[in-house]
């Protein structure tokens, strides 16, 4: 069964600080990792990750994939108050197309 | 833009009735996915599809069941509602190998 487990479940800091969001995996047939953050309904793409070591970027977000220790981390620095969200975690398996979540960390940042 | 449209936000249904949660998307996505999203334990995969007529069981199928019979439509049923069905359901799609793009959920009260 493929498993994907994110870590801290939950992350208070203040506003201008940086952190870093885990996620590792375990999946049959890799194909991808995304990262989605989550404010009141819809989650919104942020990144799709499938190669290793190759940073993505966004703005003060980044994100990069260790396929050999399985995980990601997701990284934000100068944080703001509208970062405060979950963030998710998915990972996508080649062989059925089946895009697994983890639980989440909801990021809350104080002013 | 891609649209994926669910049927309705909000949903009350009484205890054994028979729930249609339908969901629309505009952009010829093979995949399609349920999931529910429930506090702390993150969006659970119900079923999802890769083509119009194919069907897969997620993590969580029981008391549900999937229809699509159309590329663009993917039914989640709840053959007889039960209250531990109370949740946030969400309907994803994607292409092979890109990044799923969510509905806004529909929120289902079992009573």
């Amino acid at each position: 069964e493929d498993k994907v487990v994110q870590s801290p479940l939950s992350l208070v800091v203040h506003e201008g600080d940086t952190v870093t969001l885990n996620c590792s995996y375990e999946v049959t047939n890799f194909r991808s990792l995304l990262w989605y953050k989550q404010e009141k309904k819809a989650p919104t793409f942020l990144f799709m990750l499938t190669s290793s070591g190759i940073e993505k970027k966004s703005g003060r977000l980044s994100s990069i994939l260790d396929k050999k220790e399985l995980f990601s981390i997701l990284n934000i620095t100068a944080t703001q108050t509208g970062d405060s969200a979950v963030y998710l975690c998915a990972v996508e398996n080649f062989g059925n197309e089946k895009l697994t979540f983890g639980t989440g960390t909801r990021l809350t940042i104080i002013p | 833009d891609v649209k994926v449209t669910q049927s309705s936000r909000y949903l009350v249904k009484r205890t054994g009735e028979k729930v249609f949660l339908e969901c629309v998307q505009d952009m010829d996505h093979e995949n399609m996915f349920w999931y529910r999203q429930d506090p702390g334990l993150g969006l659970r995969l119900i079923y999802f599809s890769y083509d119009v007529k194919m069907k897969e069981k997620g993590d969580i199928p029981e008391g549900y069941s999937v229809s699509r019979e159309k590329k663009e439509r993917f039914s989640l049923i709840l053959e007889s509602a039960s209250t531990n069905q109370t949740s946030m359901y969400l309907c994803a799609s994607c292409l092979r190998n890109t990044e799923a793009f969510f509905g806004q959920g529909t929120r289902l009260t079992v009573v």
